[in-house]
């Protein structure tokens, strides 16, 4: 079975700070791993994500996540965080040889301070 | 823009009057998907449709029930709804059922019951 965890429900930053939000995955293969994020009142939308190569990703609005197999992790990064980067963070998860589905993790809420 | 469109973004309905939410898309993708999210929590999957092909998920209830007419459109009817079904609901497309692609969200429709 597969699953992603965020530890984290919220995380505050303050404005320029760096910011990380968690993920921890679980797949029997090679996870293929995405990042969206939610707008208050909106719909998701993609950041970024992993399906093979290089472990650091870059995605929009500056924002990038390091695989990590060993750890079974993909944590999203920023190296300044902004005002208007408060928003809810999904981390999600597809298994390649397995259902495709795309199973999401809890969500963290990130509330960068000005 | 390419785009996946949800009408409308506020339906509120009474208990037990069924209910219909629209989604179409100018991506000429595919595979469309109906998420149902409560509050800030992950969104859960109901079904998809690749092509015709309808995919129920095998804990979405009997009182949910989609159409899909052309590729364009996708509509969710939810016959009876009940204060447990008050949410947002977003629709998703995707190029395939290849994994390695991302999903495109609309913005959601948020369905208040009374």
């Amino acid at each position: 079975a597969q699953s992603v965890a965020q530890p984290e429900d919220q995380v505050n930053v303050a404005e320029g700070n760096p910011l990380t939000v968690k993920c921890t995955y679980s797949v029997s293969g090679n996870p293929y791993l995405f990042w969206y994020v939610q707008y208050p009142n909106r719909g998701l939308q993609f950041l970024l994500k992993y399906i093979t190569g290089d472990n650091l990703v870059k995605g929009s609005y500056g924002f990038e996540a390091e695989f990590n197999k060993s750890q079974t992790s993909f944590h999203l990064k920023k190296p300044s965080a902004l005002v208007s980067d408060s928003a809810l963070y999904f981390c999600a998860v597809r298994d390649p040889g397995g259902a495709n589905n795309l199973f999401f993790g809890t969500g963290t809420r990130l509330t960068v301070i000005p | 823009d390419a785009m996946v469109i949800q009408n409308p973004r506020y339906q509120v309905t009474q208990f037990g009057k069924p209910v219909t939410l629209s989604c179409s898309q100018t991506l000429n993708h595919n595979v469309m998907y109906w998420y149902q999210q409560k509050s800030s929590q992950a969104p859960k999957l109901l079904f998809h449709y690749y092509d015709k092909d309808f995919n129920n998920e095998a804990d979405t209830p009997d009182n949910f029930q989609s159409r899909r007419p052309n590729t364009s459109f996708c509509f969710l009817d939810i016959r009876s709804p009940g204060l447990g079904d008050a949410a947002m609901y977003l629709c998703a497309t995707d190029l395939s059922d290849r994994a390695r692609n991302e999903q495109f969200f609309g913005p959601g429709t948020r369905l208040t019951v009374l």
